[in-house]
């Protein structure tokens, strides 16, 4: 069955500082997405991302960019000279071929701290 | 305008009172969602519309029944309210549109309905 693990339950940093969210997952599928989702304080749920499978390029988007390695079955979101805006939850997800990309099994969330 | 809107944002019910979440949406997309967050468990998956007529059960669609009236609209329902139902309530959106064969499915989310059942 597929899973998505992200062991870190909170990470608290220094504004400025570069931070790495790590997501883990298992599918049997060969044929997958992987997404991020951002949950700041105020509740609601924000698309940042989409991989697919086929893809293992590295993507950089102003200060975020994500590192996907097949071979380790990772895809970790890296926060570069963080914000306290930054500071939400942050969701790893996946969507499997085999079920047509109906669900997504998502990760507890890491919640991620920036202090000024 | 929000792509996808739910109503209520807030409610607090009581044990055993019946209570309806909707769900709307602008997207023009045929598959909606219905998700369950609770503290420390990430988001789980109640039920899922593929077009009107289809209807799938998640991981944990006991307790709760839906009804999609039109392309545009999915309603959650708890038809008797427990207390171990007090959670975020998620509405989410996607298009089974496909590109080079592939579908591009991506869910979008509304901002939640938080239900507390006394």
């Amino acid at each position: 069955a597929q899973k998505v693990t992200q062991a870190q339950t909170e990470i608290s940093v220094v504004e400025k500082e570069d931070v790495t969210l790590d997501c883990v997952y298992e599918t049997r599928d060969t044929t997958y997405y992987l997404f991020w989702y951002k949950q700041p304080p105020s509740g609601e749920l924000v698309f940042l991302i989409r991989r697919n499978s086929f893809d293992e390029q590295n993507e950089i988007s102003g200060r975020y960019s994500w590192n996907f390695q097949k071979s380790t079955s990772s895809f970790n979101f890296t926060i570069t000279a963080s914000q306290v805006v930054d500071s939400a939850v942050y969701f790893c997800a996946l969507s499997e071929a085999s079920s047509g990309y109906s669900t997504l099994t998502f990760g507890k969330g890491t919640m991620l701290l920036v202090s000024p | 305008d929000a792509d996808v809107t739910q109503t209520p944002r807030n409610r607090i019910t009581k044990t055993g009172k019946r209570i309806m979440l909707e769900c709307s949406q602008t997207k023009g997309h045929d598959r909606m969602y219905w998700y369950r967050q609770d503290p420390g468990l990430g988001l789980r998956l109640i039920y899922y519309s593929f077009d009107v007529k289809d209807i799938n059960k998640g991981e944990i669609s006991d307790g709760y029944s839906v009804s999609r009236q039109a392309q545009a609209k999915f309603s959650l329902s708890l038809e008797s309210a427990i207390p171990n139902q007090t959670a975020l309530y998620f509405c989410a959106t996607s298009d089974r549109g496909s590109t080079s064969g592939r579908s591009t499915d991506t869910q979008y989310f509304g901002p939640g309905t938080r239900l507390t059942v006394l």
